[in-house]
């Protein structure tokens, strides 16, 4: 398997502008998660999904920010419309499901330069 | 509220040294502990694991302790190599969250040959 796979690795958008970040995760796993890197807040999570249902989005900034997993091979955050302060890496991962099994595997993330 | 905090933004030590990082964390629900290694413009790798039930796991040069009345976690890396030269992440997860994990702010260690 590949790995996790993300698109695009960079990202410059104007601040207005609608982004659309995309994740491919690995087949079989079972959860799929967004977290986004900052020097201030290091990693923090965004949202994740259970076999494709949204189960907690407490960590989506605001409503701009909106994730969707139509199937079990494909993923999207969007914002919109982005903002200077959403710049930051944002990486997506996925884990199997499992006693025991809490590794997470990310993906290499696409840095979001929004000016 | 930081649930896992890594407290040392930083740290340097010498190649064929111990490098030592530290991580405490607030939530007892949490049962399983992981550590991620992570390079300039690549994405975290899982580096090793403890689970709630030990209080030490050796993997090569690599051990993780923990120590649950503290609610403490180290790394140690011995001997470093300028190779482990990284940001480190400490997470954890409890099973009543699903695979979440909850990230520390992550230390850069810097191994100087």
């Amino acid at each position: 398997d590949a790995g996790v796979i993300q698109s695009p690795r960079h990202e410059v958008t104007e601040m207005g502008q609608e982004v659309t970040l995309r994740c491919k995760p690995i087949s079989g796993h079972d959860y799929l998660f967004w977290y986004r890197q900052t020097m201030m807040r290091g990693l923090e999570l965004l949202i994740y999904f259970n076999n494709n249902v949204p189960i907690d989005d407490s960590g989506m900034p605001e409503d701009r920010f909106s994730a969707k997993m139509p199937n079990a091979s494909f993923s999207t955050l969007k914002i919109q419309p982005s903002e200077p302060r959403d710049s930051a890496v944002y990486f997506c991962a996925s884990s199997p499901w499992g006693v025991g099994k809490a590794e997470a595997f990310f993906g290499q993330g696409t840095r979001l330069t929004v000016v | 509220d930081q649930q896992v905090k890594q407290n040392s933004p930083s740290l340097s030590v010498q190649e064929g040294r111990i490098s030592i990082l530290n991580c405490d964390y607030t939530n007892s629900m949490f049962d399983y502990f992981l550590w991620y290694k992570k390079y300039p413009a690549e994405g975290p790798t899982f580096l090793i694991s403890i689970s709630s039930i030990k209080d030490k796991n050796e993997d090569g040069r690599f051990t993780v302790f923990l120590n649950k009345s503290a609610k403490h976690l180290s790394l140690h890396i011995v001997p470093s190599q300028p190779g482990d030269s990284a940001v480190y992440f400490c997470a954890a997860k409890s099973d009543n969250a699903g695979n979440m994990l909850t990230f520390g702010g992550g230390t850069r260690l810097m191994v100087k040959p």
